[in-house]
């Protein structure tokens, strides 16, 4: 069974500072794997989406690192701002079609 | 592109009525949608896989005669918790695939329930 675990679970960091959220799931065997923001009470926005064959996505200030075989994926996010401020939620796709599995989330706080 | 849509945002109803929740996608068809359940501070867990015109495929725990799905078209599926409790009340969270794009899922906004 699949199982995904972010670290940390809350980051509180000043504005400008650069931002490194941990995820981590136990099955390598992935489809691929998303991350999202989630503001308080607000549904899912997605982030970015990475594919089990690349390495890595790129977005603006974000960029999303995919390791599959040691199950490992990092998102920066460069020059933090206070609106960066909500919760990240890692999620593994394990097969076209499949469910979704999401990690507990960080939730994080930038400090003006 | 790829709008999903939930009906009602918030719904605060007493212990032991019945809650539909719907959700629609706006401008896809949508052969398989997912219901997850979301807990104060705590992550999605999904509650069910419904594929259109078939039975809804229920995760391990979750009551299936308590949480009705219902997916009769390609773009609408609706749950229905029904005898609500207080213990019940959490934020639902649809979303929708198609079967041309199957790795990417389409969220909707939620819906808050809260059982009185």
């Amino acid at each position: 069974k699949q199982e995904v675990t972010q670290i940390p679970a809350a980051l509180s960091v000043p504005e400008g500072e650069n931002l490194v959220l941990n995820c981590s799931f136990t099955d390598s065997a992935i489809y691929n794997l998303q991350w999202f923001r989630q503001d308080p009470g607000k549904g899912l926005t997605s982030l970015l989406l990475i594919q089990s064959s690349q390495r890595e996505q790129t977005s603006g200030r974000l960029n999303a690192s995919l390791d599959k075989s040691s199950g490992r994926s990092t998102l920066y996010i460069a020059a933090s701002q206070p609106g960066d401020s909500a919760t990240y939620l890692c999620a593994v796709h394990e097969a076209a079609g499949n469910k979704l599995t999401f990690g507990g989330g960080t939730r994080v706080l930038v400090k003006p | 592109g790829a709008v999903v849509s939930q009906h009602p945002s918030r719904v605060i109803c007493k212990s032991g009525t019945s809650v539909k929740i719907e959700c629609r996608s706006l401008d896809f068809q949508a052969t398989t949608m997912f219901w997850y359940r979301q807990f104060p501070k705590q992550s999605l867990m999904l509650m069910a896989t419904s594929n259109e015109g078939s039975k809804a495929t229920y995760e391990q725990g979750v009551e299936k005669d308590k949480f009705l799905i219902n997916h009769a078209s390609l773009t609408l599926s609706t749950l229905t918790v029904t005898s609500a409790h207080p213990e019940d009340s959490s934020f639902y969270i649809c979303s929708a695939q198609t079967s041309t794009k199957a790795d990417t899922q389409y969220f909707g906004p939620g819906t808050r329930l809260t059982v009185l």
